[in-house]
């Protein structure tokens, strides 16, 4: 089964710097997506950004980049120039090409934005 | 973003009750999902449905019984609910990809619920 890991509970930020968030993931399959999902109080899980496995070249979506490295299996989201409204809990989720509505969700990394 | 709404927000109900969870998605997707969010666990699939049948029961207790009438509408119906099911439930929806590419999921705010 497939698992995903984020090692940080928790992330501090001062506004308009840069922060890495980090996801490692398992699995066994070559074919698959990541994504990352932001959950800010409102509890709406909002999705980020999404990457293919098959694609090498990395997603972004304005500020919010991703590392992603098939090999080491780690799929990193970079946020830059912090905003305040970026505090929230991030989700780094995985789903295979073959059960593509089964997300397996990592255990939330909380981010604060320091003003 | 009110695309997928669910309600109540918050609820609060004994162990002998019987109630539940409505979820309505206004993106025209036709497929709908619950989740459940524990403190300390990370999102947990519960159950999928593709144009209103169920399609994937990820060993779901029976007192959760699931509901698609239409691909807009999904509910949860609660009864008998224990203490330990006190928890976030969210609802998603996504358009039912074709084979091999994926469906992004799309999130409602969800329903805090607290079993006494």
């Amino acid at each position: 089964a497939q698992t995903v890991t984020q090692s940080q509970p928790e992330m501090s930020v001062q506004e308009a710097e840069t922060v890495t968030l980090s996801c490692t993931y398992d699995t066994s399959e070559s074919d698959y997506y990541l994504f990352w999902y932001k959950q800010p109080p409102s509890r709406q899980m909002i999705l980020v950004i999404r990457q293919e496995a098959y694609k090498q070249q990395n997603a972004t979506e304005n500020r919010f980049s991703v590392n992603f490295q098939k090999a080491a299996k780690s799929f990193s989201l970079k946020i830059s120039d912090s905003q305040l409204g970026d505090a929230a809990m991030y989700f780094c989720a995985y789903s295979s090409r073959q059960g593509a509505q089964k997300l397996v969700f990592g255990q939330g990394t909380r981010l604060t934005i320091n003003p | 973003e009110t695309g997928v709404t669910q309600t109540p927000r918050h609820l609060v109900m004994g162990m002998t009750n019987k109630k539940s969870l409505k979820c309505e998605q206004h993106l025209g997707h036709n497929a709908m999902y619950w989740y459940k969010q524990s403190a300390k666990k990370p999102l947990e699939l519960m159950f999928v449905y593709n144009f209103k049948e169920q399609t994937e029961n990820n060993s779901v207790p029976s007192r959760f019984s699931p509901e698609c009438p239409n691909s807009s509408h999904l509910f949860l119906h609660l009864h008998t609910l224990q203490p330990e099911d006190s928890a976030l439930y969210l609802c998603a929806s996504s358009y039912r990809a074709l084979p091999g590419d994926t469906d992004t999921q799309y999130f409602g705010p969800g329903t805090r619920l607290t079993v006494l």
